[in-house]
């Protein structure tokens, strides 16, 4: 039984589109993070909820925005996508700061 | 300006043998280090973490040590198995709930 999901697992889109990652996590964490992962590899936060509040908001475009619905779920959508937005998303939750646990990772074309 | 940093993209080494991988950090107050593995098409998984207030953490082949005044990080594994080939991150927490991440190691292990 999958611990923290992620859809999709690959998306292909055009500059100036919008588009939805869903995240969803079965393991009654409290906290749900966003992090993007770039071309030079480093993994890097850009939002974390805690029981559906925003308590982390990196400096990160507004085109992006997280949607909590409830706890077990964080959802991203990105607003006219660019090219730059180009990456792996992965969600990940956790109970404490230190354990997180991570999604598979959704990777992001944009052409 | 990054906060942590992991030096060697990639290391390979003979199966059997002692894995050792490296990280730098900038910010002596960090309190709290992790270390992440990750395989190919899924999200990072929590290995071993330490505590400023120890040098030295032990996990079965895993060990962590700490050198503050160097701001220092290593991991060491031994004996090397081909199952540890992977990417391995280093990792700090900054504040309540937040962490932040090197841009990796590729750990070869070579039969």
């Amino acid at each position: 039984d999958t611990a923290v999901s992620q859809t999709p697992k690959y998306l292909v889109t055009q500059m100036g589109n919008d588009k939805s990652i869903k995240c969803e996590q079965n393991l009654g964490h409290d906290t749900m993070y966003w992090y993007k992962q770039d071309s030079k590899k480093f993994l890097k936060i850009m939002f974390s909820y805690n029981n559906k509040e925003l308590i982390i908001n990196e400096t990160v475009p507004n085109r992006f925005s997280p949607k909590s619905p409830d706890k077990a779920h964080l959802n991203l959508h990105i607003n006219s996508l660019e090219l730059g937005d180009s990456a792996v998303y992965f969600c990940a939750s956790s109970q404490s700061p230190d354990t997180q646990y991570f999604g598979p990772g959704t990777r992001l074309t944009v052409l | 300006d990054q906060q942590v940093k992991q030096n060697s993209p990639s290391l390979s080494v003979q199966e059997g043998r002692i894995s050792i991988l490296n990280c730098d950090y900038t910010n002596s107050m960090f309190d709290y280090f992790l270390w992440y593995k990750k395989y190919p098409a899924e999200g990072p998984t929590f290995l071993i973490s330490i505590s400023s207030i120890k040098d030295k953490n032990e996990d079965g082949r895993f060990t962590v040590f700490l050198n503050k005044s160097a701001k220092h990080l290593s991991l060491h594994i031994v004996p090397s198995q081909p199952g540890d080939s992977a990417v391995y991150f280093c990792a700090v927490r900054q504040g309540a709930q937040k962490l932040v991440f090197g841009q990796g190691t590729r750990l070869t292990i070579n039969p």
